[in-house]
């Protein structure tokens, strides 16, 4: 079972290109996530996805956008990139977006931004 | 708002040493809370979870957390510490209202063990 799937795992972008990270999941879940995490931050919200065809804005939306492009995937785009991107960033998965559920994380990439 | 304070950034203990990392939370409501270890290169995975009933959990690996509403804690705890569980540790809340569905993370703890 390969659960959260991201793509890539490393990747060294120039300030203002763009880039695409991409997230599928295999567990028939509902709700997808993206985070970024930073030293001494801890994990913060992005964008999320409640369900197919609806996305929200989570704690730190600006600079990014997404795309849910099915059940199974979940993008998150980079249109111009800056140096304050550099971080890991975390796809997550539950069944439903409610409060009992536990999220299923991904690998992570790691995205660094000269 | 809620919030949550892993007030240890960084714990060393010897191996075959107890555990017991911190966690506290801001809510207003019986709150929906979750343990989660990161390994390094790794993504989260979950420990263990408390929603209602049992104030004491018992997840994966041997780790334990009690459930304390008069303390707003929810601490994480092992009785012997293995190598392997060197790895940053997170406690989480789950929303409510407006951020419904959504985890509220503390900043994290990272773990260290001595030979």
């Amino acid at each position: 079972n390969a659960g959260v799937t991201q793509t890539p795992k490393f990747q060294v972008l120039k300030t203002g290109q763009s880039m695409t990270l991409q997230c599928a999941q295999d567990m028939n879940h509902n709700s997808m996530y993206w985070y970024r995490q930073d030293p001494g931050m801890g994990l913060r919200l992005i964008y999320y996805s409640a369900s197919e065809g609806t996305t929200d804005k989570g704690e730190v939306p600006n600079g990014y956008n997404v795309s849910r492009l099915n059940k199974r995937e979940f993008s998150l785009r980079l249109e111009s990139a800056a140096p304050s991107q550099t971080s890991v960033y975390f796809c997550a998965s539950t069944i439903r977006h409610l409060s009992n559920q536990p999220q299923h994380f991904g690998d992570g990439t790691r995205l660094s931004i000269l | 708002a809620q919030s949550v304070t892993q007030p240890d950034i960084h714990i060393t203990v010897s191996e075959g040493a107890s555990l017991e990392l911190r966690c506290n939370y801001s809510y207003g409501a019986t709150p929906y809370l979750f343990w989660y270890v990161q390994s390094p290169g790794q993504g989260l995975q979950l420990l263990l979870k408390y929603f209602s009933g049992d104030t004491l959990v018992q997840g994966i690996k041997g780790f334990e957390a009690e459930f304390k509403r008069s303390q707003s804690s929810f601490n994480l705890r092992k009785p012997s510490v293995h190598w392997s569980d060197a790895a940053e540790y997170f406690c989480a809340v789950g929303g409510y209202g407006g951020s419904q569905g959504n985890l509220i993370f503390g900043k994290g703890t990272k773990l260290s063990v001595k030979p």
